[in-house]
């Protein structure tokens, strides 16, 4: 079974705050993503990756950079917190198809901005 | 941009009985529909995919069917248990630059005893 780690698990920051999740996959996996979730549309992808130094932009990336270090490393930034962008954030990595195989989706964190 | 509707915010059944739940999608060059589970506060999970060079998928209990003319799909739950009680999602690649997956708004399937 795919192992894919978020931290933190929970945060509260301020309008205008500076924020860093952090999501972890230890299955060598190429390709890691960060979406986000919200009541009413589903899951909506941010930014995605298909290896260290790579970055693809998904379909909500205003306000949000993202980076991966690391084959097993991927993280989400947010520079000025909007509480527009509270919501509940799910990292997942997929294997050697990228999109079009099995996405394994880590624990999620839940983000309020005040 | 391209879309993925998912009809149904919830489904309630009975114990025993089957569920359907049905996804059309816009884009004529997906090929991939996965369907994911979410139980109550917890994270996705996959269930069970289809591909475009196929037009039925099953695996016990649940088949999915692909309707490529009509642009739709949907996933079929037989002999529904309380445990299939959960959110389930149904997601279409798209072509965007690169291939993404784009999600539904997902519909809440509740199976009563």
């Amino acid at each position: 079974e795919a192992a894919v780690t978020q931290s933190p698990r929970n945060k509260v920051t301020v309008t205008g705050g500076n924020v860093t999740l952090s999501c972890r996959q230890t299955n060598s996996h190429n390709y890691m993503y960060w979406y986000r979730q919200d009541t009413g549309h589903g899951l909506r992808l941010i930014h995605y990756s298909y290896g260290a130094g790579n970055l693809q932009i998904g379909d909500v990336p205003d306000g949000y950079k993202a980076t991966r270090t690391t084959q097993e490393d991927f993280f989400l930034l947010l520079e000025l917190a909007s509480p527009s962008q509270t919501s509940l954030y799910f990292c997942a990595s997929s294997p050697g198809l990228g999109v079009q195989d099995t996405q394994y989706f880590g624990p999620g964190t839940r983000l309020l901005v005040l | 941009g391209e879309k993925v509707e998912q009809h149904q915010s919830t489904l309630s059944v009975r114990e025993g009985d089957s569920a359907v739940i049905n996804c059309t999608y816009t884009d004529t060059a997906s090929s991939y529909f996965p369907w994911y589970k979410q139980e109550a506060g917890k994270s996705l999970h996959f269930v069970i995919d289809i591909r475009s060079n196929v037009d039925r998928k099953q695996s016990q209990r649940l088949t999915v069917l692909l309707d490529k003319k009509a642009k739709r799909f949907s996933l079929h739950i037989t002999a529904t248990q309380p445990e299939d009680s959960a959110i389930y999602f149904c997601a279409a690649s798209i072509r965007s630059g690169s291939w993404q997956l784009i999600f539904g708004s997902g519909t809440q399937l509740t199976v009563m005893p």
